[in-house]
């Protein structure tokens, strides 16, 4: 069974446009999280959720917005698009509220922006 | 700010060596993680910590706090442990990542 699930794996669209990225933990974790990893490799917390209430939000442009529909789920939206959104984006979740838990970390969805 | 220094960026090690991996932060945590990051692009967190020392299988992490200061220790490194090695730290609700220590074990 797969505890932290993202769909799609890879993205390829063109700017301007609006995208999701879908999250599943079936761990029964109370925090889930979105994470970007640029070109170089580097991992940047964006949004954390625990029990559905926003707990992190760092300084992430607006047209990224995160919707936590229960517990289990953390989508991902993103509107018009830029080529600079082409990253890695990767869902985890842990137990309890904050970061000072084990993350489990999903799959990750490659964006590519043209 | 990140803050969050890890030494060596790259690292090559002939199977067996024993490796260190240094991580170095300049403000005061909550918790220091080590996570392994596979060619593959899968993330999996190796260790939390916030003192004293954890130990799984060959991997060893160390942490101190009045340094702030942490290490990973992987002995008898094999061809399977090549991955990236991120340490990232967190103070409350803040986490933040190192660039990641990108290791090769050759056979």
């Amino acid at each position: 069974d797969t505890a932290v699930s993202q769909t799609p794996k890879y993205l390829v669209t063109q700017m301007g446009n609006d995208k999701s990225i879908k999250c599943e933990q079936n761990l029964g974790h109370d925090t889930m999280y979105w994470y970007k990893q640029d070109s170089k490799k580097f991992l940047k917390i964006m949004f954390s959720y625990n029990n559905k209430e926003l707990i992190i939000n760092e300084t992430v442009p607006n047209r990224f917005s995160p919707k936590s529909p229960d517990k289990a789920h953390l989508n991902l939206h993103i509107n018009s698009l830029e080529l600079g959104d082409s990253a890695v984006y990767f869902c985890a979740s842990s137990q309890g509220q904050g970061v000072s838990y084990e993350q489990y970390f999903g799959p990750g969805t490659r964006l590519t922006v043209t | 700010k990140n803050e969050v220094e890890q030494s060596p960026q790259n690292l090559t090690a002939q199977e067996g060596e024993f490796i260190t991996i240094n991580c170095s932060y300049s403000v005061g945590i909550s918790a220091l993680h080590w996570l392994q990051q596979h060619p593959g692009g899968g993330i999996v967190s190796l260790f939390m910590l916030s003192s004293g020392k954890k130990k799984h299988g060959r991997l060893i992490a160390t942490i101190n706090i009045q340094e702030k200061h942490s290490s990973l220790h992987i002995t008898a490194s094999h061809p399977r442990d090549s991955a990236v090695y991120i340490c990232a730290r967190n103070t409350g609700n803040q986490f933040y990542f190192g660039t990641g220590t990108s290791l090769t074990v050759i056979p």
